[in-house]
């Protein structure tokens, strides 16, 4: 695609419900990463897939977090209970991959804007 | 740790005159990257400039410069002849080769007309 589509724009859950994020990355990237941008902060690294690598998880704040890539492309990221706390807006980004991930540039998504009442 | 700081929560500047946004980084690393990018209302990260550690050359993409202090760990953004749709959130952001984009706190650019 022309650049990295993430679905759905906005969510409003309630607290204790389970949600997914959908983000579909540019064609051709082996890289993906989510982050979680709090209110009036800056970006909070999540997970990042690389390939057919083991994903770095070392981001995710909690085990109620988790994420799968499909295929080497779409990704999930779920979110199991939600809490107040986990309102946020979940950006996703892709990358080439080619040689690593600090050499490739990142391409963002419009993020997807989660609200837990 | 590497951390990024942006000491300036808001800037603002009129129209066609030129601003300066700080940012400092702390790090061991000799070899990694470093990045501005701008957030806009409409939440889309786009990226404004890339810099490699490695060259001494500063970066520069049309109205946007760098001026990267690799002893001092300073990457202030420059941009010239500032326009109305420049105004945004920027974020500096800084990654090792084999690592993950940390990012800073953000600045505030206004922009009047």
């Amino acid at each position: 695609g022309a650049g990295v589509s993430q679905s759905p724009s906005n969510k409003v859950t309630e607290k204790g419900k389970d949600v997914e994020l959908r983000c579909d990355p540019i064609s051709g990237h082996t890289a993906l990463y989510w982050y979680r941008q709090s209110l009036g902060q800056g970006l909070e690294f999540l997970i990042y897939f690389q390939g057919n690598s083991a994903p770095d998880k070392s981001g995710l704040p909690s085990d109620r977090f988790s994420a799968e890539r499909t295929g080497g492309s779409v990704s999930t990221l779920t979110i199991q209970r939600t809490q107040q706390e986990d309102s946020a807006v979940y950006l996703c980004a892709s990358s080439l991959g080619l040689a690593g991930a600090g050499t490739d540039t990142q391409y963002f998504g419009p993020g997807t804007r989660l609200t837990v009442l | 740790a590497q951390t990024v700081t942006q000491s300036q929560p808001e800037m603002s500047v009129q129209e066609a005159e030129t601003v300066t946004l700080s940012c400092t980084y702390d790090t061991s690393e000799s070899d990694y990257y470093l990045f501005w990018y701008k957030q806009p209302p409409s939440r889309q990260m786009i990226l404004v400039i890339r810099q490699e550690a490695y060259k001494q050359q500063n970066a520069t993409e049309n109205r946007f410069s760098v001026n990267f202090q690799k002893a001092a760990k300073s990457f202030s953004l420059k941009i010239s002849d500032s326009q109305l749709g420049d105004a945004a959130m920027y974020f500096c952001a800084y990654i090792r080769v084999t690592d993950k984009l940390i990012f800073g706190t953000g600045t505030r650019l206004q922009v009047f007309p």
